[in-house]
């Protein structure tokens, strides 16, 4: 079956603009989280979704959000750029809704680069 | 909050030795995982670890995860070029389904040739 899928894959912004990003989740999977990856902080938690909610966030400021949609696909906007958002993020699905079915799927990523 | 740390953070080793890399939890785990990145790629799963004190092979590869559900590691025994990547951990922040999951920062292996 298809795999994850985000775009876009690469993406150059200004600072200041709002960027949104896309991730659909392997067929069944109703869970989809957002990581930044950053060569200094490695893998950052932002936010998971699950069944359309948002169930689990990181500490990340509110200029990052996003949403799920009720084919489980979901979005990622970042509002009002900074140069610090350059990074790629990556999305994962999972089940998340049997027992020990946490295994997370990984999609390719999104390189953003804020100039 | 939890917090998940990984040593070390880089590794070089000479192809055919073995590399270690160890995972550590503030608070205890119901489950963690595994994954590998290849340079340029994304975190691929490897494997899980559920019961207390369990020991998993894939072929070179043996994971444990700690009697007290607060620790793991993974063992590769003679690398190789392909090993190359960041070993990444993940743990479940807490005994419910919903919670979230935490990664360590990831063990960078080197295979000099």
């Amino acid at each position: 079956k298809a795999g994850v899928t985000q775009t876009p894959r690469y993406l150059i912004k200004t600072r200041g603009q709002q960027v949104t990003l896309s991730c659909s989740p392997i067929s069944g999977h109703r869970s989809v989280s957002w990581y930044q990856q950053t060569p200094g902080q490695g893998l950052q938690f932002l936010f998971e979704y699950f069944s359309e909610t948002q169930r689990n966030k990181g500490n990340f400021p509110g200029r990052f959000s996003g949403r799920q949609f009720s084919n489980s696909r979901s979005e990622m906007n970042v509002s009002t750029l900074e140069l610090g958002d350059s990074a790629l993020y990556l999305c994962a699905s999972s089940r998340r809704d049997s027992s020990y079915e946490e295994t997370q799927y990984f999609g390719p990523g999104t390189r953003l680069l804020v100039l | 909050g939890q917090q998940v740390m990984q040593i070390p953070q880089y590794q070089h080793v000479q192809e055919g030795e073995d590399f270690t890399t160890y995972c550590n939890s503030s608070t205890t785990l119901s489950n963690i995982q595994w994954y590998k990145q290849r340079p340029g790629g994304h975190p691929v799963f490897l494997i899980q670890l559920v019961k207390s004190g369990e020991v998993k092979k894939q072929k070179r590869l043996t994971f444990q995860f700690g009697e007290a559900k607060k620790n793991s590691s993974l063992h590769i025994t003679a690398t190789q070029t392909t090993d190359v990547g960041t070993y990444f951990c993940a743990g479940q922040d807490g005994m419910n389904r919903d919670d979230k999951i935490i990664f360590g920062k990831g063990t960078r292996l080197h295979i000099l040739p």
